[in-house]
């Protein structure tokens, strides 16, 4: 089983729809997860950026993190063709100890929203 | 602007040449990263640098080699000895090397072979 699991699409939806955006992972140790946006020939731009369970939000975007079920989620709301991107999920544990900063990315989805 | 600066954009390597990836930062950030990314691949990292004169190699760091004299530069070079080296290089930089610090990117350098 991959460390990080991500569909990787493509995912094509119209403008103004909701997109949901999801990874799977196995290692219980991650603590800290974050959502990468990259436009093609670019490099990734953080986008989410949360720390163990729960939900957090910022402006059209909404992550989600449910340690129990090793699952996350990125939302968006209203998308726009602007929002048409790669998605990458990255995660790290928690802790000071060697490989604590180290982050484990998955493969990206592909995200194309049509006007 | 604040950013990291990679150059340049597109590099050729020629057959048992070695070449070198430059990566500025002038975010005052201690901890730098190398990263490549491969079609289909999530990112894999190559060295990384937590404080000036330091560094460690990471998952994939064969045929790679860096250096890190000063805060805002940590350059990579590709070796000869590394055989596949088309793909799409990454450099990024935290604040410092902890797990709570969020890793930003460069625009990236992508090197092929002629």
């Amino acid at each position: 089983q991959k460390e990080v699991e991500q569909d990787p699409g493509p995912l094509s939806v119209p403008e103004g729809a909701i997109v949901s955006l999801n990874c799977t992972y196995s290692n219980s140790a991650f603590q800290y997860f974050m959502w990468y946006r990259q436009y093609s020939r670019k490099g990734p731009e953080l986008l989410m950026y949360t720390y163990s369970s729960g939900n957090k939000e910022d402006g059209r975007f909404t992550a989600q993190v449910d340690k129990s079920s090793k699952y996350i989620s990125l939302f968006i709301r209203d998308s726009q063709p602007s929002d048409s991107a790669t998605y990458l999920c990255a995660m790290s544990p928690g802790g000071s100890g060697a490989g604590s900063y180290q982050l484990t990315f998955g493969k990206g989805t592909k995200l194309s929203v049509i006007p | 602007d604040g950013g990291i600066t990679q150059s340049p954009k597109y590099l050729f390597r020629k057959e048992g040449q070695n070449v070198t990836l430059s990566c500025e930062q002038n975010l005052n950030h201690d901890a730098m990263y190398w990263y490549r990314q491969d079609p289909g691949q999530g990112l894999r990292l190559i060295y990384y640098s937590q404080i000036v004169n330091d560094f460690q190699k990471g998952d994939i760091a064969e045929g790679y080699s860096v250096s890190r004299e000063k805060k805002e530069s940590f350059p990579l070079t590709v070796t000869s000895a590394q055989k596949n080296p088309t793909a799409f290089y990454l450099c990024a930089s935290s604040m410092s090397g902890g797990s709570n610090q969020p890793q930003h990117f460069g625009d990236g350098t992508r090197l092929s072979i002629l």
